[in-house]
């Protein structure tokens, strides 16, 4: 199994609808993130989780809504999304607090709202 | 504000020369840096790391500069090879403060045969 999984890998989405993103991380991680990559921006940071809390929100919008059962799976709750909220959303997993911030990243959700 | 810095969006190189990508950063407390790179429709997969109290690391073809009264790193490729096109991005950290990169834009390589 590969260390981080998102599914699904392409998402199309109308303003109306309401869908989720998947990830979940097989390396025993205490730390999982979420991440937007628009065309020519960094990476930019969403939220935050440690040890299932929330520990950052990085001033996302509402109509994004993060979910954290366990310490291995993260979800991303999409609801009346905005055509440029379109980019890759990438899924990360990390040691966590004390170590040294290397992520390791699923293969992202492409997303598209129209 | 931009903390990290990807000046340059692309760079071509033929094949079997050096590839020279660089990052500049304002936030003096960042001391640990990274590079990631990222082929289409993948993840970022880390590449090569260094923490502050070094100058250099070496990983094969790939090695890190950190010049920190410049607040600049490099990482050169040699040979440059043709799977190496892709986009590269730093990152820096401070380490253990909850472990939160902070990313460059990247920059993309392309490696002429």
């Amino acid at each position: 199994e590969t260390g981080v999984t998102q599914t699904p890998r392409h998402l199309v989405m109308g303003m109306t609808n309401k869908k989720s993103l998947k990830c979940e991380q097989h390396l025993g991680h205490n730390a999982m993130y979420w991440y937007k990559q628009s065309a020519k921006k960094p990476l930019e940071l969403m939220f935050v989780y440690n040890f299932k809390e929330q520990t950052e929100n990085n001033s996302v919008p509402s109509r994004f809504s993060p979910e954290c059962p366990n310490s291995s799976h993260l979800f991303l709750h999409l609801h009346t999304l905005q055509p440029e909220d379109s980019a890759l959303y990438l899924c990360a997993s990390s040691q966590g607090q004390g170590g040294t911030g290397e992520l390791f990243f699923g293969e992202g959700s492409r997303l598209t709202v129209l | 504000d931009q903390q990290v810095k990807q000046n340059s969006p692309s760079l071509s190189v033929q094949e079997g020369r050096i590839s020279i990508l660089n990052c500049d950063y304002t936030n003096s407390m960042f001391d640990y840096f990274l590079w990631y790179k990222k082929y289409p429709a993948e993840g970022p997969t880390f590449l090569i790391s260094i923490s502050s109290i070094k100058d250099k690391n070496e990983d094969g073809r790939f090695t890190v500069f950190l010049n920190k009264s410049a607040k600049h790193l490099s990482l050169h490729i040699v040979p440059s090879q043709p799977g190496d096109s892709a986009v590269y991005f730093c990152a820096a950290s401070v380490a253990g403060a909850n472990s939160k990169l902070t990313f460059g834009k990247g920059i993309t390589l392309s490696v002429r045969p």
